[in-house]
C-alpha cells in the first residue's frame, strides 16, 4: 500500500500558484520523497525528489516540512497543460521506477 | 534519444488469446520496470529487472503473466491465456544505475473482450 496520503482533487486558476499537499507521517529518516504526474493518456513523469530541505527545479518546488511529515509541491504559474494527476511517493535515495503509486490528486487548471 | 517506446499502443484480443507487450528501454539503462493501471487499483508495479535479471515479480498476479528480457535493449510481458480482466494500460520504464528518476514509456493499452 501507498505510504502517502493526498486530496483526490484540487482546482487551480491559469496563472495562479497551484500548492498540492502530501502527508508522509511514516516516513522513515533515509526516505525521500518523489512527486511524479501523469497527463491524460500518457504515462507517468517524473518532477522533483528531496530528502529535507526545500527543492526547485525548472519545473516545480517541493517544501518539506522540518519533521519530514508532510511535504508540499508547487507549481509556480500554472498553466492548462498542468492538469493531471499528481503523485507523491515515498522511497530509497535510488528508487528508479521502483515505485508505489498511491491515488494521487487530481489538478484541474481551469482558464 | 526517443525515449522508452512501448508497442503495440493499442491491442484488442479475444479472450483466451496469447498476447505479448513489447518494450525498448532508454539505451544505458540497466533497470526495466513493467506496471498495470486500471481504475480500479492504480498504477501497479509488476515486475523489474536489473540488468536483465528480473529481481522482483512478486507483483505479477498469477501464473499466466511472464516477462523476459532477452538483452539490455529489449523487454517482453507475456498473458497466456488472456482474460477481460487483463484489460488495462501496461506501462514501461526504465532508469539509469542507482537513479532517483525513471522515465516511462506512453503505454499499452489493452482490451481483452
Amino acid at each position: 500500500d501507498a505510504k502517502t496520503t493526498q486530496p483526490p482533487s484540487m482546482d487551480c486558476a491559469e496563472g495562479r500558484a497551484a500548492n498540492l499537499p502530501c502527508n508522509h507521517s511514516t516516513i522513515s529518516g533515509n526516505e525521500y520523497v518523489y512527486w511524479y504526474r501523469q497527463i491524460h493518456s500518457q504515462g507517468p513523469q517524473y518532477i522533483i525528489h528531496g530528502l529535507k530541505n526545500n527543492e526547485t527545479n525548472e519545473m516545480a518546488s517541493l517544501i518539506i516540512t522540518e519533521d519530514r511529515k508532510s511535504s508540499t509541491l508547487i507549481l509556480p504559474h500554472a498553466t492548462l497543460r498542468d492538469t493531471a494527476v499528481y503523485y507523491c511517493i515515498t522511497g530509497g535515495d535510488n528508487q528508479g521506477g521502483k515505485l508505489i503509486f498511491g491515488q494521487g490528486t487530481e489538478l484541474s487548471v481551469k482558464p | 534519444d526517443a525515449g522508452v517506446i512501448q508497442s503495440p499502443r493499442h491491442e484488442v484480443t479475444e479472450m483466451g488469446q496469447e498476447v505479448t507487450l513489447r518494450c525498448k528501454p532508454i539505451s544505458g539503462h540497466n533497470s526495466l520496470f513493467w506496471y498495470r493501471q486500471t481504475m480500479m487499483r492504480g498504477l501497479e508495479l509488476l515486475i523489474y529487472f536489473n540488468n536483465n535479471v528480473p529481481i522482483d515479480d512478486s507483483g505479477m498476479p498469477e501464473d499466466r503473466f511472464s516477462a523476459k528480457m532477452p538483452n539490455a535493449s529489449f523487454s517482453t510481458l507475456k498473458i497466456q491465456p488472456s482474460e477481460p480482466r487483463d484489460s488495462a494500460v501496461y506501462f514501461c520504464a526504465s532508469s539509469f544505475p542507482g537513479s532517483t528518476e525513471a522515465f516511462f514509456g506512453q503505454g499499452t493499452r489493452l482490451t481483452v473482450v
